[in-house]
Order: C-alpha cells, then sequence, then structure tokens
C-alpha cells in the first residue's frame, strides 16, 4: 500500500469547464475526507465519507461541487462550471477506526490535487 | 464553532535554540488537539495528539483547557525542524470535523 493516491497532480482548465479529481485512500481506512487548501490557509473541510456514505457535507461545498464513493472505496470530487476562485489545492485523506482512541481522528493525506482555473 | 488560531505565519530561529509555536482555541465541549506537520515537498502528516502524551522527534504539547491553548515546544531546535506546522482540533462526540489552524511555518538557520 503506497498511502493515500490523489489524481490527477495539477489540472489546469478554463473557466466554465467541469474537473473530476480521484482519490485512493487506504485500504483498510473506512473513513475518508476530502478538504481544500488555498495559499496561506489551512485545510478546510469539505466532506466526510464512512463507507460509501456521505455522513457530513460543509458549507463550502456548493451545488457545483459533488462528492462520491461508490463502493467504499475510492472517491471522486467533481465540481462542476468551475470559477477561478475554485483554484485551491484538494486534499484527500483517510482515517480507520471507530473512535477517537482507535485513531478515527488521525488523517493520512495523499499529496492533493492542485486545481488551477484560468 | 470550532477556531484554531495560531498567530504567527513565521517563526525564524537559530539552530539550537528552545521553540514554541502557539496554537489557541475556541470549542464549547472537551476537545481533542493535534499538531500537523509539512515538510518541503511532503505532504501534510500528524506530528503528535495531545490524547497520546508523547514526545516526537522531541516536540511535545500540552493542552492548557484553562488557557484553551496547545502550544508546541522543543527544547533545542534542528535544521530539520524547518516545516509548516498546522494546529488541528476535533470534538470528542459523534463525528466532528477537523479544524485546522491557517499555520505557522518554522525556519531553523545554522
Amino acid at each position: 500500500d503506497t498511502g493515500v493516491s490523489q489524481n490527477p497532480r495539477h489540472k489546469i482548465t478554463k473557466r466554465g469547464q467541469n474537473v473530476t479529481f480521484r482519490c485512493d485512500p487506504i485500504s483498510e481506512h473506512n473513513r475518508l475526507y476530502w478538504y481544500r487548501q488555498t495559499l496561506g490557509q489551512g485545510p478546510e473541510f469539505l466532506t466526510y465519507f464512512q463507507n460509501e456514505a456521505q455522513l457530513e457535507k460543509s458549507r463550502l461545498l456548493s451545488d457545483r461541487f459533488s462528492a462520491e464513493r461508490p463502493k467504499g472505496s475510492f472517491s471522486t470530487l467533481e465540481i462542476q462550471r468551475t470559477e477561478q476562485g475554485d483554484s485551491a489545492m484538494y486534499l484527500c485523506a483517510s482515517s480507520a477506526g471507530r473512535g477517537r482512541l482507535s485513531g478515527a481522528n488521525v488523517l493520512t493525506f495523499g499529496a492533493g490535487s492542485r486545481l488551477t482555473v484560468l | 464553532a470550532q477556531r484554531v488560531t495560531q498567530p504567527e505565519k513565521l517563526l525564524s530561529v537559530f539552530k539550537g535554540a528552545p521553540v514554541e509555536l502557539k496554537c489557541n482555541y475556541s470549542y464549547s465541549g472537551s476537545p481533542e488537539l493535534f499538531w500537523y506537520v509539512q515538510y518541503s515537498r511532503q505532504r501534510l502528516q500528524l506530528l503528535l495528539r495531545h490524547i497520546s502524551r508523547e514526545s516526537i522527534k522531541g516536540f511535545t504539547a500540552d493542552l492548557n483547557k484553562g488557557e484553551t491553548s496547545f502550544h508546541l515546544k522543543k527544547p533545542f531546535a534542528q535544521e530539520e525542524d524547518s516545516a509548516m506546522y498546522y494546529c488541528a482540533l476535533s470534538g470528542y462526540t459523534g463525528f466532528q470535523k477537523l479544524v485546522f489552524g491557517t499555520g505557522t511555518r518554522l525556519l531553523v538557520s545554522p
């Protein structure tokens, strides 16, 4: 297992286009998270899956954003009709366990997918 | 609402000097606190968590509920400690997202 894998690593697109990012978490991890990070800021929570169920979504996740984890394994984050404000690093993370002592809040991050919207 | 404040964007010290990266939090319940680190060209990774009460790479952090702080300390900084450090907070009840501060860049000069 090579950890959390994200593709593509870089994406440059024109405003109005759709983009999709993929995340492959650590195989034993049942929890998967998407975060967004812009310059000078810490990661901001977008959404969370436990297995295939999307259990939490941030208000940051407008209706142009959709995330799926169809079989409880990999996840995709799609942004429709991209805007320049969507330019950011999109981070995926995963964790295991059902409680805090088992490491449920110990996140393993991927390298991120950097989106540039022209 | 959960909030994490890291007042310093940059902390620059010389090798061998003590280091303290400040973190203050706001949370109405009982928090779980973390420090994550990102070295140059590497992924964001966990450094330590308050529940473990460990010293990792010489770093320690004590949760002070009275002052709502979780400062990261190291008595003698090394050049390899240069990195971006993020303090993060989660709650204990149910699912509580991990909320990050804006980060502090630590630069250790020879």
